[in-house]
């Protein structure tokens, strides 16, 4: 089965930093790479799909990119609203499977 | 607007069965499987497996396998997670979404397993 990871597992910036956070899959995988955002005690939402694809109704300072097995999640600049964790998922195959997560805060 | 409604909480004991439903509307129910994901306290996002709308496939995660059911009613349009055995691994939020990209979630349900 194919595993993700993220880095870092947390990060601290500061309010307009431009943000990135990788996901690296264990073997390179298809343009099936979703990315989501969980601020606290809220129900996931999914930001980006098929890589690069902006969810309608997304802020456009997030950006996805990658292929093969690194992909990237970028906020142009930070917002105190997206204070979350960001999870990205493969959802090409049975199982999907998520990345741990990463933690975003303001500093 | 599309919707995705789940039960609501329940508290079980550890041994037993959960069954948590997941109402579907504002689309063709048909058209996209639910898959299911569970986030135990704070930890992060688990996918627990995928049912089709549209034929008898699933397919469960290999740590569910053997305890895990997942159905679609489409008569009710609502899907079903039936997790069996349950302890107290099993405390999280179960959540319902649409697709393979999870563009839709339901509001998710508690299920706390405690003796």
């Amino acid at each position: 089965d194919i595993q993700m990871t993220q880095s870092p597992s947390s990060l601290s910036a500061s309010v307009g930093d431009r943000v990135t956070i990788t996901c690296r899959a264990s073997q390179a995988i298809s343009n099936s790479l979703a990315w989501y955002q969980q601020k606290p005690g809220k129900v996931p939402k999914l930001l980006i799909y098929t890589i690069s694809i902006l969810q309608s109704g997304v802020p456009s300072r997030f950006s996805g990119s990658g292929s093969g097995t690194d992909f990237t999640l970028t906020i142009s600049s930070l917002q105190p609203e997206d204070v979350a964790t960001y999870y990205c998922q493969y959802y090409n195959t049975h199982p999907q499977v998520f990345g741990p997560g990463t933690k975003v805060e303001i500093k | 607007q599309i919707q995705l409604v789940q039960s609501g909480p329940e508290v079980m004991k550890p041994g037993a069965s959960v069954k948590v439903s997941c109402k579907a509307s504002g689309y063709v129910f048909t058209t996209y499987g639910i898959s299911w994901v569970r986030q135990a306290p704070g930890q992060g996002l688990e996918w627990m497996g995928w049912v089709s709308t549209y034929s008898d496939d699933s397919n469960y995660a290999q740590s569910f396998q053997g305890r895990i059911t997942m159905t679609a009613d489409t008569s009710t349009t609502t899907a079903y997670m039936e997790l069996r055995s349950l302890t107290s691994d099993d405390t999280a939020v179960y959540y319902c979404a649409r697709r393979g990209d999870l563009d839709y979630w339901g509001q998710g349900t508690l299920v706390t397993v405690s003796s």
